[in-house]
């Protein structure tokens, strides 16, 4: 059974920095592309990053590039999302998600980790 | 990356069947999947290449497609059906991965 389990979020001030991870087992993690999504309270879902199988490519909403770094280390069967520079409009709950072998859509989702922006 | 628009809402009694539409021009060439997330969950998808079901999903949820319009259909609507159902569709440039529809609240009276 796929299980993604998400960690880390939390209550930061703006302009902090806050890392999340997120546990994958039941699949074999290294050969997946992983995803990034978040949710605003009371707002719809946000494609936020993603990083290939590999680790070789990255992609971000360019509301969060250049301050936002995903990573992955697949002998942990682990994905990481480091947030640096966080804005008020960053807080939402953020969900890790591994896509489908077409890499069109996301059959698997975590549960999902609060990260609150606020002084 | 491109968007893709859906009513807010759709209100519906039971036994009755909820259609809600997703727009983009992007359909017309993209396949298009459905989540459906329940207050305080994660999306669980319910919809997948227009109108395939997972396994484990209720034969009264289908998905249809015409242009650039993808129509997800919950047949004989249930009390459990009362969620959000947001569309989704796979971008292939280099400025996104996934796009998600706005998003509809669906309430049964």
């Amino acid at each position: 059974e796929v299980q993604l389990v998400e960690s880390g979020g939390g209550l930061v001030k703006p302009g902090g920095s806050l890392r999340l991870s997120c546990a994958a087992s039941g699949f074999t993690f290294s050969s997946y592309s992983m995803h990034w999504v978040r949710q605003a309270p009371g707002k719809g879902l946000e494609w936020v990053s993603s990083i290939s199988s590999n680790g070789g490519y990255e992609l971000y909403i360019d509301s969060v590039k250049g301050r936002f770094i995903v990573s992955r280390d697949n002998a942990k069967k682990s994905l990481y999302l480091q947030m640096n520079s966080l804005r008020v409009e960053d807080t939402a709950v953020y969900f890790c998600a591994r896509d489908d072998s077409t890499q069109e859509y996301l059959p698997y989702w975590g549960q999902g980790t609060l990260v609150t922006v606020s002084s | 990356s491109y968007a893709l628009t859906q009513p807010p809402s759709v209100s519906v009694s039971p036994g009755q069947t909820a259609r809600i539409t997703c727009s983009g021009d992007a359909l017309a060439k993209k396949y298009a999947y459905w989540y459906q997330q329940k207050p305080g969950q994660a999306p669980v998808l319910i919809i997948y290449k227009d109108s395939e079901r997972p396994s484990g999903i209720p034969e009264r949820f289908s998905g249809s497609s015409s242009g650039t319009t993808v129509t997800l259909t919950i047949s004989g609507v249930q009390a459990e059906d009362e969620a959000d159902y947001y569309c989704q569709s796979a971008d292939t440039s280099d400025t996104s991965y996934y796009v998600f529809g706005t998003g509809t609240k669906v309430t049964v009276l």
